[in-house]
């Protein structure tokens, strides 16, 4: 069965280093998610992504965060200086085609648990 | 805007007992998908359901059914026979316009289950 895959699934580090994520979609899904979860919270959206362009960054602290997805395959989440409200779980997700409704089912990989110290 | 809520934060129910978790939304598109999605202490979210605002009929799977509202804007989840796999922090999410193109989903703050033996 086809899964999106996340790299690493924990991560520390220590405040003001840089950190960075890695995830695979499923294979054929154009549009990828990036994902921040607070502990006791629901995710929150980051950035989205249709084949390699963003759609949408506008949760995305950009004076620290860069996420980019060079061939329109994998990407990659980079936060530069970390900071400790950083910690938190950072999940990726894949879907078909986020511009038709009913095939925005989201598929989501493990997650990367983040704690910055 | 688009808004979930989910008002039980955690709850707690013996095994074997019926358990029902809800969520209540709010959006001004005339069509849109509603989802339930999974996330056990592992942290991968799983999806479990996906419904359409034309589509009001109740669905029942295994142990799992789900209702869907519309007049009174509600998605709920019943698990009959709780085990204790189900143990896990459940999520309703509401798929939404983003204003760039696509679709984007919009999650509540989960509720967690605890099933005790």
């Amino acid at each position: 069965e086809a899964e999106v895959a996340q790299s690493p699934r924990y991560k520390i580090t220590e405040k003001s280093q840089a950190v960075a994520f890695w995830c695979d979609p499923i294979s054929g899904h154009a549009t990828l998610y990036w994902y921040r979860q607070i502990l006791g919270q629901g995710p929150e959206l980051l950035v989205q992504f249709q084949d390699e362009s963003v759609v949408d960054d506008s949760q995305l602290p950009k004076d620290r965060f860069s996420a980019e997805r060079l061939k329109g395959v994998d990407s990659t989440l980079k936060i530069q200086p970390a900071e400790l409200g950083d910690s938190a779980m950072y999940l990726c997700a894949s879907s078909l085609r986020a511009w038709d409704r009913g095939l925005n089912e989201q598929f989501f990989g493990p997650g990367t648990r983040l704690t910055v110290l | 805007a688009q808004k979930v809520t989910q008002a039980q934060t955690e709850i707690s129910v013996v095994e074997k007992e019926d358990v029902t978790l809800d969520c209540v939304y709010e959006t001004r598109d005339t069509t849109y998908y509603l989802f339930w999605y999974k996330q056990p202490p592992s942290g991968e979210l799983v999806f479990l359901i996906r419904r359409n605002s034309f589509d009001e009929q109740n669905e029942i799977s295994g142990r799992y059914s789900w209702n869907f509202q519309k007049s009174t804007s509600s998605f709920n989840f019943t698990i009959t026979a709780s085990q204790v796999v189900d143990s896990a922090v459940y999520f309703c999410a509401l798929n939404s316009y983003s204003g760039a193109g696509s679709y984007q989903l919009t999650f509540g703050k989960g509720t967690k289950l605890s099933v005790i033996p």
